[in-house]
């Protein structure tokens, strides 16, 4: 079974510039989350999908981040223009949606940004 | 609230050495899961380890075990003789409502 699939890896931009993180989950998982790592801590969610709505975005800065889940398959996060702090690594996680049964998270390898 | 607290920021020991990983959380939810995950340099997150809050019997896989306590909200990570490759950031997570509760991570370095 293939797992989450980020791309790109690596990303290094100049402050106030744009970039986009795609994330294919794992096929049939019907969540998908979005985190920010930021270096020496734990991961913090931004976002969560539950198909091609959006579960709870509470922890995203709308004034610069945006995802989408437009057909409930792979996701997209946004961020426009990015300043020094967004610097982390965004890692994308799917799970399947079972009601009333846990279903844990599959983390993808991550995407590495560096803004200069 | 609900919080994860891993006190250790970085740990190094000798090869062949013991180590344990402390975590503690706080949830008012009778029904919660806990994880540890690991991460090594490469950056992805691996799993190890789910337990539900109703399963307090210890587990041990190899060279890992974990040691719950519900009496002490603590869910606790040792392992034995210890490898240079067991040398990541370890993480303890926290369940309780279909998302993730981090702790900022125990740095383990495993010296040669």
């Amino acid at each position: 079974e293939a797992g989450v699939a980020q791309s790109p890896r690596y990303k290094i931009i100049e402050k106030r510039q744009s970039v986009a993180f795609w994330c294919n989950p794992i096929s049939g998982h019907a969540t998908l989350y979005w985190y920010q790592q930021i270096l020496g801590q734990g991961p913090k969610l931004l976002i969560q999908f539950q198909n091609n709505g959006v579960v709870d975005d509470s922890q995203l800065p709308k004034d610069r981040f945006s995802a989408e889940r437009l057909k409930g398959v792979d996701s997209t996060l946004k961020i426009q223009p990015a300043k020094l702090e967004d610097s982390a690594v965004y890692l994308c996680a799917s799970s399947l949606w079972t009601s009333g049964i846990y279903n844990e998270q599959f983390f993808g390898p991550g995407t590495r940004l560096t803004v200069l | 609230a609900q919080k994860v607290t891993q006190a250790q920021t970085e740990i190094s020991v000798v090869e062949k050495e013991d180590v344990t990983l402390d975590c503690v959380y706080e949830t008012r939810d009778t029904t919660y899961y806990l994880f540890w995950y690991k991460q090594p340099p490469s950056g992805e997150l691996v799993f190890l380890i789910r337990r539900n809050s109703f399963d307090e019997q210890n587990e041990i896989s190899g060279r890992y075990s974990w040691n719950f306590q519900k009496s002490t909200s603590s869910f606790n990570f040792t392992i034995t003789a210890s490898q240079v490759v067991d040398s990541a950031v370890y993480f303890c997570a926290l369940d309780s409502n279909y998302q993730l509760i981090w702790g900022a991570g125990t740095k383990l370095i495993i010296k040669p």
